[in-house]
């Protein structure tokens, strides 16, 4: 069984679009989050989700937002697709909740291409 | 502002050798620090976490050393093989409560 499975793996879309990727764990994790991973492979850190307390970095446009529909699933969704949202997005989970220790567990990522 | 550095050069170290990948950082006081590995087209995997009050962490061919005063993890690999090619990455916590990457390293083992 995939541990952090998300869909779909490539996303091809124009800009102005809005769209959704969708993240599953099943490890029975309290803490969520999303990655992106841009063109020079930088991976950054955009949202953690725990108990329904979301913290967002402070660089993330508010066209991103996270949802979650329970504890196993963290969706994100983008409105206005601009050609710099163009990246691998990483959805990742753990078990602290606090991210002080512990591993974090990642899925395959979604390649996003705005055109 | 806070940095981690490693270096994104491809390291080419021949198959059998030991290879090592230096991790450096600015401005953190890290309780631990963790290295991944990823390969091409795939998510990062989680390889050993080493704490502050440590020094050095074994699993199997893989060693990692933490010096919070030179503020330098190494992360050695032992008998390399080619299968161990890929990126690898350091980490600490970071903003939003997840966590910080330095850009990786590229290892390339050459048989």
């Amino acid at each position: 069984d995939t541990a952090v499975s998300q869909t779909p793996k490539y996303l091809v879309t124009q800009m102005g679009n809005d769209k959704s990727i969708k993240c599953e764990q099943n490890l029975g994790h309290d803490t969520m989050y999303w990655y992106k991973q841009d063109s020079k492979k930088f991976l950054k850190i955009m949202f953690s989700y725990n108990n329904k307390e979301l913290i967002i970095n402070e660089t993330v446009p508010n066209r991103f937002s996270p949802k979650s529909p329970d504890k196993a699933h963290l969706n994100l969704h983008i409105n206005s697709l601009e050609l710099g949202d163009s990246a691998v997005y990483f959805c990742a989970s753990s078990q602290d909740p606090t991210a002080r220790a512990g591993e974090q567990y990642f899925g395959p990522g979604t390649r996003l291409t705005v055109t | 502002s806070q940095k981690i550095e490693q270096n994104s050069e491809a390291l080419n170290i021949q198959e059998g050798k030991t290879a090592t990948l230096t991790c450096n950082y600015t401005n953190y006081s890290p309780a631990y620090l963790q290295w991944y590995r990823q390969d091409p087209g795939r998510g990062p995997v989680f390889l050993l976490l080493i704490r502050e009050n440590e020094k050095e962490k074994r699993k199997e061919r893989l060693k990692v050393t933490f010096d919070t005063t030179l503020k330098q993890s190494l992360f050695h690999i032992t008998a390399s093989q080619p299968a161990d090619s890929a990126t690898y990455l350091c980490a600490l916590r970071g903003g939003a409560d997840g966590l910080t990457f330095g850009k990786g390293t590229h290892l390339i083992i050459q048989p």
